[in-house]
């Protein structure tokens, strides 16, 4: 059972517009939820990461949208910048439990 | 301060043959966790060790896989008589003990390719 549905799966984003991926959870105890960046043949990179206390976060170009009774979170790239273009992982876990629960991937190309 | 640190980064099997996967942690960190990648797959959870133990297991298959984090020396993730189906790439990641899961750091995994 995947607990963590992650859309879409591939984008294609005009340089300078905004880059949407959206994340929906499952499982109600989940309580972090951090987006990861990968480029081709690196680690997952941490880029930013909310807690259901606050309904936004920002880091610079980056926004985590947190909708808890929907049970979804998104992130906003504005802005966006063919440096941009790399696979965007959501994931979630909750307090006491370190492992992480990670959607499919959003495969991003922004085009110049 | 070095990341994480896998090794190698590639390697190639063939059928029937044992695979060792190591992961250095970063310096403090006494966390590790492995994750595999399938083609346009997310990363499945596979084991969480600190020093000496094993914490959860619950996403490693039962048999032919093992992992173990010594006392001293790098993480290695084990997979014994490896089938085409192991063939991923497998992600360490580490974190320090007081942080846990809020900044867990990857390697840049080891490509494992099974002929």
């Amino acid at each position: 059972q995947q607990q963590v549905k992650q859309s879409p799966q591939s984008l294609i984003v005009q340089k300078g517009g905004i880059s949407i991926i959206n994340c929906a959870y499952e499982n109600t105890a989940f309580d972090y939820f951090p987006w990861y960046q990968q480029f081709p043949g690196k680690g997952p990179a941490l880029l930013i990461a909310i807690r259901p206390d606050v309904s936004e976060k920002k880091e610079g170009r980056f926004t985590i949208s947190f909708n808890k009774s929907a049970k979804q979170f998104s992130l906003h790239i504005m802005d966006s910048q063919p440096g941009d273009s790399a696979t965007y992982f959501c994931a979630a876990s909750y307090s006491g439990y370190s492992t992480l629960t990670f959607g499919k991937g959003t495969m991003l190309l922004v085009s110049p | 301060n070095a990341g994480v640190m896998q090794n190698p980064r590639h390697l190639v099997r063939r059928r029937g043959q044992e695979a060792r996967l190591r992961c250095s942690p970063m310096k403090g960190h006494s966390h590790v966790y492995w994750y595999r990648q399938l083609p346009e797959e997310g990363l499945k959870f596979m084991v969480y060790l600190q020093k000496e133990n094993i914490i959860d297991e619950s996403g490693m298959p039962k048999e032919r896989f093992s992992a173990e984090f010594p006392k001293e020396g790098p993480s290695i993730l084990r997979i014994q008589q490896v089938v085409r189906g192991d063939s991923a790439a497998y992600f360490c990641a580490s974190s320090p003990p007081e942080l846990m899961n809020t900044e867990a750091f990857f390697g840049q995994g080891t490509r494992l390719t099974v002929v």
